[in-house]
């Protein structure tokens, strides 16, 4: 079947750096989204990886590993605004997006 | 940007009602849409998509009959919710893309809609 791990909850310190993982087993991939979704909210577009490698885009960065099926999203500097739930998702060989249950990031100040 | 619209955005009814979800796309034309359902601290489910003008797709384990899609015009979906029950009660949520299905173009997310049955 299809699967994708990541952790249900964080917590980090607020001007600080926290990693979210992203593990996948799919039935072929056509790419890695990160969305960000606050709570009661849709989620919004974060980041979309299809080669492996690091992409950064401001505070947030993502990294992709197709021969692992591993993804991080990296966040620094974090603010409290950063509070959310992150969200992986895989496209699959379909072009069907399959999603993670979403990781709740705490910010403490 | 893309923008899309979902209303109402929240609606509580009583239990054996019917409630329709629009879904908007409100500065392109969406071939496809897609509807969500996301229940408290899990992750969406997809329920179905949708191509304008024709059938859609549902999911396995999604009521055809339950939940009605209409996909009139290439700016407006909706999903009907029919005899809802107390477990119907969810948050969801549609996206729209102005590609076929074939490919991936991004998706973009309505706000979602809250619905309560009592």
């Amino acid at each position: 079947g299809q699967n994708i791990d990541q952790p249900t909850e964080m917590t980090a310190t607020e001007g600080a750096i926290v990693q979210i993982n992203c593990t996948y087993q799919t039935s072929g991939f056509n790419g890695l989204f990160w969305y960000q979704q606050h709570a009661g909210e849709a989620p919004t577009f974060l980041s979309y990886n299809v080669l492996d490698g690091l992409e950064e885009k401001g505070r947030f960065s993502s990294f992709l590993s197709r021969s692992k099926g591993y993804s991080y999203l990296l966040l620094k500097e974090l603010q409290m605004k950063d509070s959310a739930s992150y969200l992986c998702a895989v496209l699959d060989s379909n072009y069907q997006l399959i999603w993670g249950a979403g990781t709740k990031l705490i910010i403490k100040p | 940007g893309a923008v899309v619209s979902q209303h109402p955005s929240r609606v509580i009814c009583k239990s054996g009602t019917s409630v329709k979800i629009e879904c908007r796309s409100l500065d392109f034309q969406a071939t496809t849409m897609f509807w969500y359902r996301q229940f408290p601290k899990q992750s969406l489910m997809l329920m179905a998509t949708s191509n304008e003008g024709s059938k859609a797709t549902y999911e396995q384990g999604v009521e055809k009959d339950k939940f009605l899609i209409n996909h009139a015009s290439l700016t407006l979906s909706t999903l009907t919710v029919t005899s809802a029950h107390p477990e119907d009660s969810s948050f969801y949520i549609c996206s729209a893309t102005n590609g076929d299905s074939g490919s991936y173009n991004e998706q973009f997310f309505g706000p979602g809609t809250r619905l309560t049955v009592l």
